[in-house]
C-alpha cells in the first residue's frame, strides 16, 4: 500500500520555465490538498480539491494551477515559476468526512533559479 | 482572521525533563485542534487530536477553551522526540471544504 506518492522528489528549475508536480493516492480519498512549506512560515495551503473534477484555491494559489481529472491524482502545475516559488511541497489526501486526519507524501524540494 | 499561533520557533529540553509545546488559537466557539509531527527524513504525520482526547507516544494535549489553548505536553522527554511539530485547526469559514491550517511550526530537540 503506496499511500500518497509524490514526484518528482527533486527538481531544479530556472525562472520562468515550467513543471508539474503530481500526486497520487491509491486510498480512494476524496479531498486532496497540497501544500508549500518553508521556514518560519508552516505548512500553507496552496489549493485543494474536494472530488474528481472540483478544485479550489487555498491560503497561497498565485502562480499555481491545479487539475483533478481522475479521483487519484492531484496535479500541481507552475507555468512560469519564479524563485519564490522555491519550497518544499506537500500533497495530502484524506477522507471527506473523517475527522481531518491527512495521510502526506514524502515532499517535493523544488528549488527555482 | 482565524488561526493558531505557534510561538516557539525552536525548543530544547533535556532528556527526562518535562516538555510543553505552545499553540494558541484566535476564535470563540469549539475549534477542532489537531498536532501533526514530523521526524526527520519521515512524512508528516497525525500525532494527536483534540475529540480523541488520547495520549499518544507519551504527549497529551488539553483543550483550554478560557485561555484559548491546546498546548502538547510530555512528561518525560525522549530524544527520539526531537521533531518539527505542527499544531493544526480547522477554521469555522472552511465550511464543507475542512481545510486544515497549520500553525507555523516547533522544532523540538531533547538533548541528551
Amino acid at each position: 500500500n503506496a499511500g500518497v506518492t509524490q514526484t518528482p522528489k527533486f527538481r531544479v528549475l530556472k525562472t520562468g520555465q515550467s513543471m508539474t508536480l503530481l500526486c497520487a493516492q491509491d486510498m480512494n480519498h476524496e479531498y486532496m490538498y497540497w501544500y508549500r512549506q518553508d521556514p518560519g512560515m508552516g505548512l500553507r495551503l496552496i489549493h485543494y480539491s474536494v472530488g474528481e473534477g472540483t478544485t479550489a484555491k487555498g491560503e497561497v494559489p498565485d502562480g499555481y494551477n491545479v487539475s483533478r481529472l481522475k479521483k487519484q491524482n492531484f496535479l500541481l502545475g507552475l507555468e512560469s515559476a519564479a524563485p519564490s516559488q522555491t519550497s518544499v511541497y506537500f500533497c495530502a489526501s484524506s477522507y471527506s468526512t473523517g475527522a481531518n486526519v491527512l495521510t502526506f507524501g514524502a515532499g517535493s524540494r523544488l528549488t527555482v533559479l | 482572521a482565524q488561526r493558531v499561533t505557534q510561538p516557539e520557533k525552536l525548543l530544547s529540553v533535556f532528556k527526562g525533563a518535562p516538555v510543553e509545546l505552545k499553540c494558541n488559537y484566535s476564535y470563540s466557539g469549539s475549534p477542532e485542534l489537531f498536532w501533526y509531527v514530523q521526524y526527520s527524513r519521515q512524512r508528516l504525520q497525525l500525532l494527536l487530536r483534540h475529540i480523541s482526547r488520547e495520549s499518544i507516544k507519551g504527549f497529551t494535549a488539553d483543550l483550554n477553551k478560557g485561555e484559548t489553548s491546546f498546548h502538547l505536553k510530555k512528561p518525560f522527554a525522549q530524544e527520539e522526540d526531537s521533531a518539527m511539530y505542527y499544531c493544526a485547526h480547522v477554521p469555522h469559514s472552511s465550511g464543507s471544504a475542512r481545510q486544515l491550517t497549520f500553525g507555523s511550526g516547533t522544532q523540538l530537540t531533547v538533548l541528551p
